[in-house]
């Protein structure tokens, strides 16, 4: 067990449709970081939060969305589901901003249908 | 931009044998560079990191040495074991910078 909680493990949902990812950091972490790996793109920086607040942006379409809350938890909002979106997601922390010492959640694996 | 490189798999060995696994890196300033491991079904685990030229990290029997000559960060073990199947990435982030850059990754089998 890394410390780092996502849930749900596997999501199957239909296109069209829109589904929230949650990730609780490891105790004491304040950065989230969001990842998306796919088979024809690899792993992919999708979005970090620091203490709340948005610290960086990757590669994110606008039809996800992210968010930090007071408790340090972290959701990832993605709608309008197409079957490309498909992907395993990952969610890390870290105890400073600045992307060392990472450490990675087991992922939700999302299969768009 | 700052980009990865690994060597293509998959890579099947047989138990014992040496392992090397490729990367080079392109980057704008003096990245930190990692080893990532992930095994079947689960997430990415650290498996060892440098943080400046000619640092090497090891864990596990793995070692990997940062080549700031050669720009490259390759991953070897002397004697693998079939536990030690898994997909390896290679990434790297610049100082003060907040994402990882991931190598595309190298699928390894281990055969007994």
């Amino acid at each position: 067990d890394s410390g780092v909680t996502q849930t749900p493990k596997h999501l199957i949902t239909a296109t069209g449709q829109r589904v929230t990812l949650r990730c609780s950091p490891r105790s004491g972490d304040l950065s989230v970081y969001w990842y998306q790996q796919s088979l024809d793109q690899g792993l992919q920086f999708l979005i970090q939060y620091y203490n709340g607040e948005e610290r960086a942006k990757g590669n994110i379409l606008e039809r996800f969305s992210a968010q930090q809350f007071p408790d340090l938890h972290s959701e990832l909002n993605l709608s309008s589901l197409e079957l490309g979106d498909s992907a395993l997601y990952f969610c890390a922390s870290s105890a400073s901003g600045t992307g060392l010492g990472y450490t990675f959640g087991s992922g939700t694996r999302l299969t768009v249908v | 931009g700052d980009s990865v490189t690994q060597m293509e798999g998959p890579v099947t060995l047989s138990e014992e044998a040496f392992l090397t696994i490729n990367c080079t890196y392109t980057a704008t300033g003096y990245p930190s560079l990692f080893w990532y491991v992930q095994y079947p079904g689960e997430g990415l685990q650290l498996l060892l990191k440098a943080t400046k030229a000619d640092d090497k990290g090891s864990n596990k029997g793995f070692e990997a040495t940062y080549r700031k000559e050669t720009t490259s960060f390759h991953l070897e073990k002397g004697s693998v074991q079939v536990s030690d199947s898994a997909v390896y990435f290679c990434a790297l982030i610049l100082k003060g910078a907040q994402k990882l850059v991931f190598g595309q990754g190298t699928r390894l089998t281990i055969n007994p």
